[in-house]
């Protein structure tokens, strides 16, 4: 079985550029989360999805980040403009969701941004 | 409101030694609870869960945890530590219907040394 697959691993840009960051959850997982985690911190969550609809966007800066999950299946996250405080890792991550509910999140490697 | 504390961003122990690593909860509701691992650039990956079946979960690497209801805590340990331990474990929670909110602690960095 496919794990989840994110893409880039790394990204470099400047202040006030744009980015986009994809995730591919595992076939069939109904919840997709995007989670930022900062150097030395915990993941905090960005986004959460059930299958197309938002269930959870509460810490998400939506003056500058937005994301989508078109067809309940990938997802994208954009960040425009970008700050220096946005470098961090974004990690990707999808669960069965519910009625077959597992209790565990499956993640991605990762995408690295790192704003100059 | 759920949230985890994790008390110790680093801990270092010797090679063979037990490790714990301690986490506190807070949870209106009875909690799922989890322990993962991040080794250096890769995403998190599961140890253990806690889904209100047995007290003692036993997970893969030789950890385990035990849920405490009493003292709301749900440690990480394992009798004998190794080398290929180091990495930072998080503890988290979730809510067991719904939408299954998942929240992080902070993280606790495992040094082990020789």
């Amino acid at each position: 079985e496919a794990g989840v697959a994110q893409s880039p691993r790394y990204k470099i840009i400047e202040k006030r550029q744009s980015v986009a960051f994809w995730c591919n959850p595992i076939s069939g997982h109904a919840t997709l989360y995007w989670y930022q985690q900062i150097l030395g911190q915990g993941p905090k969550l960005l986004i959460q999805f059930q299958n197309n609809g938002v269930v959870d966007d509460s810490q998400l800066p939506k003056d500058r980040f937005s994301a989508e999950r078109l067809k309940g299946v990938d997802s994208t996250l954009k960040i425009q403009p970008a700050k220096l405080e946005d470098s961090a890792v974004y990690l990707c991550a999808s669960s069965s969701g519910a009625g077959g509910h597992t209790g565990e999140l499956f993640f991605g490697e990762g995408s690295r941004l790192t704003v100059l | 409101a759920q949230s985890v504390t994790q008390l110790g961003s680093h801990v270092s122990v010797s090679e063979g030694a037990l490790v714990l690593l301690r986490c506190n909860y807070s949870s209106s509701v009875p909690p799922y609870l989890f322990w993962y691992v991040q080794y250096p650039n890769q995403g998190l990956q599961l140890l253990l869960k806690y889904t209100s079946a047995a007290t003692l979960v036993k997970g893969i690497n030789g950890f385990e945890a035990e849920f405490k209801k009493s003292e709301t805590s749900f440690h990480l340990t394992k009798p004998s530590a190794h080398m290929s331990d180091a990495a930072e474990y998080f503890c988290a929670v979730s809510g067991t219907s719904g939408t299954y909110k998942y929240i992080f602690g902070t993280g606790t960095r495992l040094k082990v040394l020789a």
